[in-house]
């Protein structure tokens, strides 16, 4: 079964710290990565894609790919407290397929003030 | 801005009623898809389209049933609802192989 894997957490950082979190998945041939981001009660919404080996950096958002290692992580800076939410993993598994992405479960992360 | 809207934001049916949930996307997106969100369980892929008429399912299609009739529009139907498929239904829709966007969410509760 192919799959995508994230710690659940919850996470907790302090305003101001880095959150780091981590996602991997079991396809080699995986060509797109993508972090989603939901509040409690609402739908996700996409905050970044990833393609290629290494670092995209966004605001105060930064992918990181390593398709040797089948990973992926999303680094927030200057956490928040509006940062506060489930950060969702997918991975678009089936290459070439309508289907596209499949998800982890999600990390839930706080920001303490 | 991707339009994504799902009608029934909040349902309540009785065991064995059929349910149709209604989705309408405006960016003449080829695919559509049906998730279900449960705590611990994540999104799961119930049913996708990628053509008017075509349907594939995904990883639980059992109990439910879809319809593409219109390339705007993707419906979900639960023949006979069951109080297991109380949860969170999430329409989605993409242009071929990029993001997707997903809509607001129905909270369907089986009693």
């Amino acid at each position: 079964q192919k799959e995508v894997e994230q710690n659940s957490g919850p996470l907790s950082v302090p305003e101001g710290a880095i959150a780091s979190l981590n996602c991997t998945y079991s396809d080699r041939v995986s060509q797109s990565f993508f972090w989603y981001r939901q509040y409690s009660g609402k739908s996700p919404e996409l905050i970044m894609s990833i393609y290629s080996n290494g670092d995209k950096e966004d605001g105060r958002f930064t992918a990181q790919l390593n398709k040797a290692s089948q990973y992926v992580s999303l680094l927030i800076r200057d956490s928040q407290p509006s940062d506060s939410a489930t950060y969702l993993c997918a991975v678009n598994l089936y290459a070439g397929s309508a289907r596209q992405l499949t998800f982890g479960s999600g990390t839930q992360l706080t920001v303490l003030p | 801005d991707v339009k994504v809207t799902q009608s029934s934001r909040y349902l309540v049916k009785r065991t064995g009623e059929k349910v149709f949930l209604e989705c309408v996307q405006d960016m003449d997106h080829e695919n559509m898809f049906w998730y279900r969100q449960d705590p611990g369980l994540g999104l799961r892929l119930i049913y996708f389209s990628y053509d008017v008429k075509m349907k594939e399912k995904g990883d639980i299609p059992e109990g439910y049933s879809v319809s593409r009739e219109k390339k705007e529009r993707f419906s979900l139907i639960l023949e006979s609802a069951s109080t297991n498929q109380t949860s969170m239904y999430l329409c989605a829709s993409s242009h071929r192989g990029n993001t997707i966007y997903f809509g607001e969410g129905s909270w369907l509760t089986v009693v």
